[in-house]
């Protein structure tokens, strides 16, 4: 069975400040990892995801992840946080059945 | 890109009543559509799984008899709350799987709040 642990259910960052919203998974099979965002009152949009290949998967809006198959880890990152990144980030995996386990999600607040 | 989009986006309804909720696949075909429950200020919770044409796969601890599932065709998943009561209530998700342009992904909808007076 899959599962999805994020660490962290609040994460308060400075604006321009770097942030690091991190995600561990556990998995017997190869998996393929996610980050969603949902924006306050609104539903879930894709932020970045892990199929194959690179590591290290961007989003355009600056944010990264870097798969990291020894750790077991899927962290999130941005050098530089916008008031408009508050929101709720959640990690998800997934295996060859499609289907999309959560993990609890990350509130992140941006302080002025 | 692919659109997933949920009628309604929002619905209240009385206790003891049966609520729809569509879920459709707008510019591709779905083969496999989830749906998913979040409650306030929690995570989404995999409820069942349906493909189109056959009885949809319900997670453990979720009624099949009180959420119907059905998926009639590749674009189209309804889930009805059937004799629906104030614990009902919450924020529920549909996601459909298949490709849209030469993108394979799983693509969510908008959500539909349902408040059971």
């Amino acid at each position: 069975a899959q599962s999805v642990t994020q660490l962290d259910s609040q994460v308060p960052v400075f604006e321009e400040a770097p942030v690091e919203l991190r995600c561990n998974y556990s998995s017997s099979v190869s998996v393929y990892l996610f980050w969603y965002v949902q924006y306050p009152n609104q539903g879930l949009q894709l932020l970045l995801k892990y199929l194959s290949g690179s590591t290290l998967v961007e989003s355009i809006n600056g944010f990264e992840a870097e798969f990291n198959k020894s750790q077991t880890s899927f962290h999130l990152r941005k050098p530089s946080v916008h008031i408009s990144d508050t929101a709720e980030y959640f990690c998800a995996v997934s295996g060859e059945d499609d289907k999309i386990i959560f993990g609890k999600g990350t509130r992140l607040h941006i302080l002025p | 890109g692919a659109v997933v989009s949920q009628h309604p986006s929002w619905v209240i309804c009385k206790s003891g009543t049966s609520v729809k909720i569509e879920c459709r696949s707008l510019d591709f075909q779905a083969t496999t559509m989830f749906w998913y429950r979040q409650f306030p200020k929690q995570s989404l919770m995999l409820m069942a799984t349906s493909n189109e044409g056959s009885k949809a796969t319900y997670e453990q601890g979720v009624e099949k008899d009180k959420f119907l599932i059905n998926h009639a065709s590749l674009t189209l998943s309804t889930l009805t709350v059937t004799s629906a009561h104030p614990e009902d209530s919450s924020f529920y998700i549909c996601s459909a799987s298949g490709t849209s342009g030469s993108e394979i992904g799983q693509y969510f909808g908008p959500g539909t709040r349902l408040t059971v007076l």
